[in-house]
């Protein structure tokens, strides 16, 4: 199985710049995701990043680095609608039962003061 | 979320009574998932499908939940004898394959109360 970590609560200043890290221990690695989710909705899909480097998508940015099993999500100009929980999941393959594991870590709760 | 389509949206049960709560993905994604979420905590892992096999049910909290999905597609998860403890929003996700990248879409849960 895999071991995520990452923090349980942020706060940062609107328009301030904010990264969330996710830390991961796994032995199949097939992809870490991040999901945004509004309190009392469903997760909404963030990003994927399978091999190391940095995707950029607007003003959100997610890195992996494969062997350092480390991941942060870099959320810029924020807004106080960015206020919510930031999933961090990966996916691990199994060659035993030839499947996919999508696991979850506990989320980190994002608060965006004025 | 785009692609995946659950119902009912809320239910609420008697203690003791089955539930079946139903995914309907759109078509030709091969990989569904089912989680719940306990208020206030994180994912919980429950089952996963590969077509219309569930290779992975190591998740499911005991033999009162079962699983199933038809024509790589719809899928239901049945909670039998339902307890107070069952409460949570059940989520069911996909997978995508779009081009080079990959996306995995959440429905946008069903809230079971059990009272």
């Amino acid at each position: 199985g895999q071991n995520i970590d990452q923090p349980t609560e942020m706060t940062a200043t609107e328009g301030a710049i904010v990264q969330i890290n996710c830390t991961y221990q796994t032995s199949g690695f097939n992809g870490l995701f991040w999901y945004q989710q509004h309190a009392g909705e469903a997760p909404t899909f963030l990003s994927y990043n399978v091999l190391d480097g940095l995707e950029e998508k607007g003003r959100f940015s997610s890195f992996l680095s494969r062997s350092k099993g480390y991941s942060y999500l870099l959320l810029k100009e924020l807004q106080m609608k960015d206020s919510a929980s930031y999933l961090c999941a990966v996916r691990d393959f199994y060659s035993g039962a030839g499947s996919y594991q999508l696991t979850f870590g506990k989320g980190t709760k994002l608060s965006v003061i004025p | 979320g785009a692609g995946v389509s659950q119902s009912p949206s809320n239910k609420v049960t008697e203690k003791g009574k089955d539930v079946e709560l139903r995914c309907d993905p759109i078509s030709g994604h091969t990989a569904l998932y089912w989680y719940r979420q306990s208020l206030g905590q994180g994912l919980e892992f429950l089952i996963y499908f590969q077509g219309n096999s569930a290779p992975d049910k190591s998740g499911l909290p005991s033999d009162r939940f079962s699983a199933e999905r038809t024509g790589g597609s719809v899928s239901t998860l049945t909670i039998q004898r339902t307890q107070q403890e069952d409460s949570a929003v059940y989520l069911c996700a996909i997978l995508s394959l779009q081009g080079a990248g990959t996306e995995a879409f959440f429905g946008q849960g069903t809230r079971l109360t059990v009272v």
